[in-house]
């Protein structure tokens, strides 16, 4: 079956600019999270929806940064007036539950540069 | 404080040889899980093995195996008979408490793995 899937691939942007970051989960996963990687602070949870319960955005950085996930599968992570710390590598990923020991599936990741 | 330290940034091993990647984590939970993931040049997190703070033995899975010292806090990956393709960064993460909500992981800084013919 498919994979977590990510788009676009590579995205390039001028500071102040919005930017939105889709991804698509694996069917019936119902937790999706959202992760940032970059060189300076390595990999960072950002934010998590599991299901119909309201989703846990402790780790977004900024008022900024939102997410919404529509019908409980695709999930768009949207970055408002872009600053160019927001450079990175914006990694999504699924799970059949939130918890216990189920492993997380990663989708290919967003490069994000910001100019 | 640092959840997750691994202390080894690169680590040069020779083909068909064994590796050790160091992991040690904190946490006050007495329900955690650890988790050890590969990234290949080409960017994608790929899921090794997992291994529950109540699971008593060490887990396996094909040439990769867990060294888990729950008294000292450490989950060392070990990888035996190296393969060129296992050249790669490898990340340890750590997923604390026992409930749905409990479901980030806390990533190391990783570990760069270059495997020599």
């Amino acid at each position: 079956g498919a994979g977590v899937s990510q788009s676009p691939s590579n995205k390039v942007t001028e500071k102040g600019k919005d930017v939105e970051l889709r991804c698509d989960p694996i069917s019936g996963h119902t937790a999706l999270y959202w992760y940032r990687q970059s060189l300076g602070q390595g990999l960072e949870f950002l934010i998590y929806f599991q299901g119909n319960s309201a989703p846990d955005k402790s780790g977004l950085p900024s008022d900024r940064f939102s997410a919404e996930r529509t019908g409980g599968s695709v999930s768009t992570l949207t970055i408002q007036r872009t600053q160019q710390e927001d450079s990175a590598v914006y990694l999504c990923a699924s799970s059949l539950e939130g918890g216990g020991g189920y492993q997380q599936y990663f989708g290919p990741g967003t490069r994000l540069t910001v100019t | 404080a640092q959840k997750i330290t691994q202390t080894q940034p690169g680590m040069f091993v020779q083909e068909k040889e064994a590796v050790t990647l160091d992991c040690t984590y904190d946490t006050s939970d007495q329900s955690y899980g650890l988790f050890w993931y590969k990234q290949p040049s080409s960017g994608e997190m790929i899921f090794l093995i997992y291994q529950g703070s109540y699971d008593e033995q060490n887990a396996t899975e094909g040439r990769y195996s867990l060294n888990f010292q729950k008294a000292r806090k450490s989950a060392n990956l070990v990888i035996s008979a190296s393969q060129l393709g296992d050249s790669a960064m490898y990340f340890c993460a750590m997923r604390e408490g026992r409930a749905s909500r409990d479901y980030k992981l806390s990533f190391g800084a990783g570990t760069t793995v270059t495997v020599r013919a």
